[in-house]
């Protein structure tokens, strides 16, 4: 199986910081790389897919980069509604598999 | 609009059996698989398994295997998760989700299982 590692496992910024998150594979998995938001009592939501596309919706904040074994998510801009976890997850083989998490507050 | 409804909350005791559902709408139920995912608060998300409701085929993480069943009808355009015997350690927050390409572009609400004696 693939392993995701995600950093950090939290994180504290100020509105209107830089944030970045990023997921190591085990193994090169071209660009599945994809990223999930989770805020309190909901489910996960696709913010960004095959690496960098943005899912219909999302604000342009945020962007994706990378393949191979590394990825990152960036919030350029934070806003207090990004408050959530956000999670990477490897979609090159069965089983797909999530990172551990990275938990996002505001300074 | 397309969307994945699940079933309610559930408490059971250990070594009952269970069988919680996802109802999709808004969509082709049989041409897009559907994964299961649990959520703890110490191990986070884990991949499941995943089902293709067209002809049933389908593939379990290593972790899972032989301790749940997925399962499909497609007619009512349902997937479901089935455990045999519960066990305490099956408490979480079990999610469905339509799979897109290799990433999940749509989630069920969340279905919340607590096993207690």
């Amino acid at each position: 199986d693939i392993q995701i590692t995600q950093s950090p496992s939290s994180l504290s910024a100020s509105v209107g910081d830089r944030v970045a998150i990023t997921c190591r594979a085990s193994l090169p998995i071209s660009s599945s790389f994809h990223w999930y938001q989770q805020k309190p009592g909901k489910a996960p939501q696709l913010i960004v897919y095959a690496g960098s596309t943005l899912q219909s919706g999302v604000p342009s904040r945020f962007s994706g980069s990378g393949s191979g074994t590394d990825a990152t998510l960036t919030i350029t801009g934070l806003q207090p509604e990004d408050v959530a976890i956000y999670f990477c997850q490897q979609g090159f083989s069965l089983p797909h598999g999530f990172g551990q998490g990275t938990k996002l507050e505001i300074k | 609009e397309v969307q994945l409804v699940q079933s309610g909350a559930e408490l059971k005791k250990p070594g009952e059996s269970l069988k919680i559902s996802c109802k999709g709408s808004g969509y082709t139920f049989s041409s897009d698989w559907i994964a299961w995912v649990r959520q703890t608060p110490g191990k986070g998300l884990e991949w499941m398994g995943i089902i293709y409701p067209g002809d049933s085929d389908t593939t379990y993480s290593p972790s899972f295997q032989g301790q749940v069943t997925i399962s499909v009808d497609k007619s009512i355009n349902t997937a479901y998760l089935q455990w045999d015997t519960l066990k305490a350690s099956d408490t979480a927050i079990y999610f469905c989700a339509r799979r897109g390409g290799g990433w999940y572009p749509t989630w069920g609400q969340g279905t919340l299982v607590t096993v207690s004696s």
